[in-house]
């Protein structure tokens, strides 16, 4: 079965780096669209990124532009999630999610279950 | 880009059949995909493509997509139904993945 399990996150202070990791299984990782979606605490669903398969297109919420940086390792099954500059409004849990391949719209499909964020001083 | 509204909350009883809308312009071009997301969970995908369900997700779950809205059908509500659900489209002139605000089910 599908599994996407996400790690890396922690309390952060304005200002800092974090590195997330979210490492995939139970599907063809390497054929796969991903997706980071970020949640802030009480607040509804937010999508920050998205890259292709192949890495050969990567996209940004306006909001993470310029600070976050999706990348990928297909022979480790892994996405990552780089956040510098980070922010109180930052605060949040990501999720990563495989995109749905027989979409044209390729939405997110499988969830992980997220890891915490916390920018802080 | 594109603006997703969601009434905040539903309520109904279970046995009953709940109804969920998402607005926005010329929505009916587009596909709509929704969301289920239980307390403390993470969010599952439970109608995309408008009308599609994946694999595992109960008929229950309908959803279709006419006009600027879009809605997603739960019949026999059940207590376990009790959820936030999120409609979701793709922004092809932005390139952005956008969720609406949210629809917080009660089943009473």
């Amino acid at each position: 079965q599908v599994q996407l399990v996400e790690s890396g996150g922690g309390v952060v202070q304005p200002g800092g780096s974090l590195r997330l990791a979210c490492v995939a299984s139970g599907f063809t990782f390497s054929t796969y669209g991903m997706h980071w979606v970020r949640q802030a605490p009480g607040k509804g669903l937010e999508w920050v990124a998205f890259t292709r398969s192949d890495e050969s297109k990567k996209y940004y919420a306006d909001s993470v532009q310029g600070r976050f940086i999706i990348s990928r390792d297909n022979s480790k099954n892994t996405l990552y999630l780089q956040m510098n500059s980070l922010r109180g409004e930052d605060t949040a849990v990501y999720y990563c999610a495989n995109a749905v391949m027989t979409s044209g719209s390729w939405p997110p499909g499988y969830w992980g279950q997220g890891t915490l964020v916390t920018v802080s001083s | 880009s594109s603006v997703l509204t969601q009434p905040p909350s539903v309520s109904v009883a279970p046995g009953q059949t709940a109804r969920i809308t998402c607005g926005g312009t010329n929505l009916e071009i587009i596909t709509v995909h929704w969301y289920q997301q239980r307390p403390g969970q993470a969010p599952v995908l439970v109608v995309y493509d408008d009308s599609d369900r994946p694999s595992g997700i109960p008929e229950r779950f309908t959803g279709s997509n006419s006009g600027n809205t879009a809605t997603l059908t739960i019949s026999r509500v059940e207590a376990g139904d009790e959820a936030d659900y999120y409609c979701q489209v793709w922004d092809s002139s932005s390139d952005h993945w956008v969720f609406g605000g949210g629809t917080k089910l009660t089943v009473l």
